[in-house]
């Protein structure tokens, strides 16, 4: 089946440097994805996604990168704080029957900030 | 602020026993999803459901069953609580045609 998985289970960064995230899929047909962040004690909470007509979307301080040439998808994380110490899945969407869009999850990168 | 909540945010139960993990969206969704997440291995789905009264199969459905009388309401039944179903459960809920899925807190279930 397809899967969705991560280069780097654990990535630390000095406080105020970029973060860059990886994830990889294995699905050519996936036309949907998103990162998700997960804190401590709580249930993933939805950062940010990308279609697969996009190469690029940002938001405020995170930026996706999709490059379907080989299946590789990245979240950037500009001056990253404190606070954005979590948990990171990407997550793809795999259609069911056009209406379900359930998601398939990496397994997960650990983001420690230092101060 | 969307809502789904979990009835549980911690449950301890024996070996053998029937447990029900509760899940309620207050967001009028149609879809319906329940995930174990265990280190390592990420989020695993188990069951969804695309409607009332219906439900499909996930990536590992074996030891579960779910529930759904109500559109708001999912509910996931362990038949038998075994060792190796201690983790931690996560349902969560979209809408047709969009993949963003709202999740609740999670329950963290030990089976003893």
């Amino acid at each position: 089946g397809e899967s969705v998985g991560l280069h780097l289970p654990t990535l630390s960064v000095q406080e105020g440097d970029n973060s860059i995230i990886n994830c990889a899929y294995s699905n050519s047909a996936s036309d949907y994805f998103i990162w998700y962040k997960q804190e401590s004690g709580k249930g993933p909470q939805f950062i940010i996604d990308i279609r697969s007509n996009m190469d690029k979307r940002q938001g405020q301080r995170v930026t996706v990168l999709l490059n379907k040439t080989v299946k590789h998808l990245s979240l950037q994380i500009a001056a990253t704080q404190p606070g954005d110490s979590a948990v990171y899945f990407c997550a793809d969407s795999d259609p069911y029957g056009g209406a379900t869009n359930k998601l398939i999850f990496g397994t997960g990168t650990l983001l420690a900030v230092q101060p | 602020d969307v809502k789904v909540t979990q009835s549980s945010r911690y449950l301890v139960k024996r070996t053998g026993e029937k447990v029900f993990l509760e899940c309620v969206q207050d967001m009028d969704h149609e879809n319906m999803f329940w995930y174990r997440q265990d280190p390592g291995l990420g989020l695993r789905l188990i069951y969804f459901s695309y409607d009332v009264k219906m439900k499909e199969k996930g990536d590992i459905p074996e030891g579960y069953s779910v529930s759904r009388e109500k559109k708001e309401r999912f509910s996931l039944i362990l038949e038998s609580a075994s060792t190796n179903q201690t983790s931690m459960y996560l349902c969560a809920s979209s809408s047709p045609g969009r993949a963003e899925a709202f999740f609740g807190q999670g329950t963290r279930l030990t089976v003893v």
